[in-house]
């Protein structure tokens, strides 16, 4: 199947400092890509979809300044957390379709600590 | 909108008992349905997936079917393995939309 490749998978930033996460699709061209965040013992929640030269759709209620999206080329979307505080601790997943019947695959997700 | 209601956990299970993790859905159109699974530390893989109605999904000797009568898509394994702990999410997608919504997912402990 399709590899997607995040990186870091884990990292720990001091609160009011930005950190980046990189999502990259390896074997494929991904025009989309999503992004999820995972709260302890919750489910994953959308946050908002990645499109490959055009603005990212952010899902109601997640803040499109605090949570940029960047998606630059087709095989790389980023997500920056800007000004980083400990209630953005989380586990931040991307996802991306791809082959028939477009599959989704997900990324190995990255754990943010914010401290 | 979407919604998925899965199994509360967390589920303890002895090695080679039967497993069940119930899902039902509710959904507009023609969903297709997923279970995730997560092992400790690790991202989402894909374990099965069912497209239409009555489609059965298997992999690993998990199986689920896709009931669109009882709007259902329960995962079910005869013989579970200390290796199969993990949280299992079911999910769907709506016909043309790639967003996964998720279950609040189910912590699967089998003890040897």
């Amino acid at each position: 199947g399709a590899v997607v490749s995040q990186h870091p998978s884990r990292v720990i930033c001091k609160s009011g400092t930005s950190v980046k996460i990189e999502c990259r699709s390896l074997d494929f061209q991904a025009t989309t890509m999503f992004w999820y965040r995972q709260f302890p013992k919750q489910s994953l929640m959308l946050m908002a979809t990645s499109n490959e030269g055009s603005k990212a759709t952010y899902e109601q209620g997640v803040e499109k300044d605090k949570f940029l999206i960047n998606h630059a080329s087709l095989t790389l979307s980023t997500l920056t957390v800007t000004s980083a505080h400990p209630e953005d601790s989380s586990f931040y997943i991307c996802s991306a379709p791809a082959g028939v019947g477009n599959t989704i695959y997900f990324g190995e997700g990255s754990w943010l600590t914010v401290v | 909108g979407n919604s998925v209601t899965q199994m509360e956990g967390p589920v303890t299970l002895s090695e080679e008992a039967f497993l069940t993790i119930n899902c039902t859905y509710t959904a507009t159109g023609y969903p297709s349905l997923f279970w995730y699974v997560q092992y400790p530390g690790e991202g989402l893989q894909l374990l099965l997936k069912a497209t239409k109605a009555d489609d059965k999904g298997s992999n690993k000797g998990f199986e689920a079917t896709y009931r669109k009568e009882t709007t259902s898509f329960h995962l079910e394994k005869g013989s579970v393995q200390v290796s199969d702990s993990a949280v299992y999410f079911c999910a769907l997608t709506s016909f043309g939309n790639e967003k996964l919504t998720f279950g609040t997912g189910t912590r699967l402990t089998i003890i040897p």
